[in-house]
């Protein structure tokens, strides 16, 4: 039980153009997901918090205009990331928590974005 | 601030015991995970400390003080494909926030 699936895993894209990335929870549902990011040698990176129904909460330095999130259900939680540019490329990593209120986080597989 | 320090890289034999140790400074407390990632690959628990003291699983071990803002996970036997990075995360904001350390790329040799 508990998994997370990421779509896609990988995705190569152009300067100037968006990006949906989609978290799933496959058999539990998740009031609370979470977007990382992770960048080469480096550790995860905390972005934002998802809320299920209400606007996502985003760490300092992270600015919600270009990456946007949605939560709309309970097993899903998307990030777009627009007007993507070279720097944004990066490993980008979702977990999911169960509404049982468990304090473990089911983190997805990740997805590689490029932007060229 | 949050700050969680952990060595950069290890090296162990095939067979023996490695400690990594986390350090960690932070605002508030709600457990300590220890996770491991395979490169380009997400990360798998390991083990959740919140009391102090030691939790066993298997070959894998995890001791917390909270006093003193330390915890360290204990590979035995170790294997070619332990060869990993492990990240030691503290949980913090209420139990909602995951902070992660540096991370502690490790090798396993023959």
């Amino acid at each position: 039980g508990a998994v997370v699936s990421q779509h896609p895993s990988w995705v190569i894209c152009k300067s100037g153009t968006s990006v949906k990335i989609e978290c799933r929870s496959l058999d539990f549902q998740a009031t609370t997901m979470f977007w990382y990011r992770q960048f080469p040698k480096q550790s995860l990176m905390l972005m934002a918090t998802s809320n299920e129904g209400s606007k996502a909460t985003y760490e300092q330095g992270v600015e919600k205009d270009k990456f946007l999130i949605n939560h709309a259900s309970l097993t899903l939680s998307t990030l777009t990331v627009t007007s993507a540019h070279p720097e944004d490329s990066s490993f980008y990593i979702c977990s999911a928590r169960d509404v049982a209120g468990e304090r473990e986080q089911y983190f997805g597989p990740g997805t590689r974005l490029t932007v060229t | 601030g949050q700050n969680i320090d952990q060595p950069t890289e290890m090296t162990a034999t095939e067979g023996a015991i490695v400690q990594i140790n986390c350090t960690y400074q932070t605002s508030g407390f709600n457990g300590l995970f220890w996770y491991q990632q395979h490169a380009g690959e997400a990360p798998t628990f390991l083990s959740y400390n919140v009391l102090d003291g030691l939790e066993e699983k298997g070959r894998f071990s995890s001791f917390l003080s909270r006093s003193k803002g330390y915890s360290y996970l204990l590979l035995k036997e170790l294997q070619m494909k332990d060869s990993a990075s492990y990240l030691c995360a503290v949980l913090t904001g209420g139990g909602n926030k995951l902070t992660f350390g540096t991370g502690t790329q490790l090798k396993v040799e023959l």
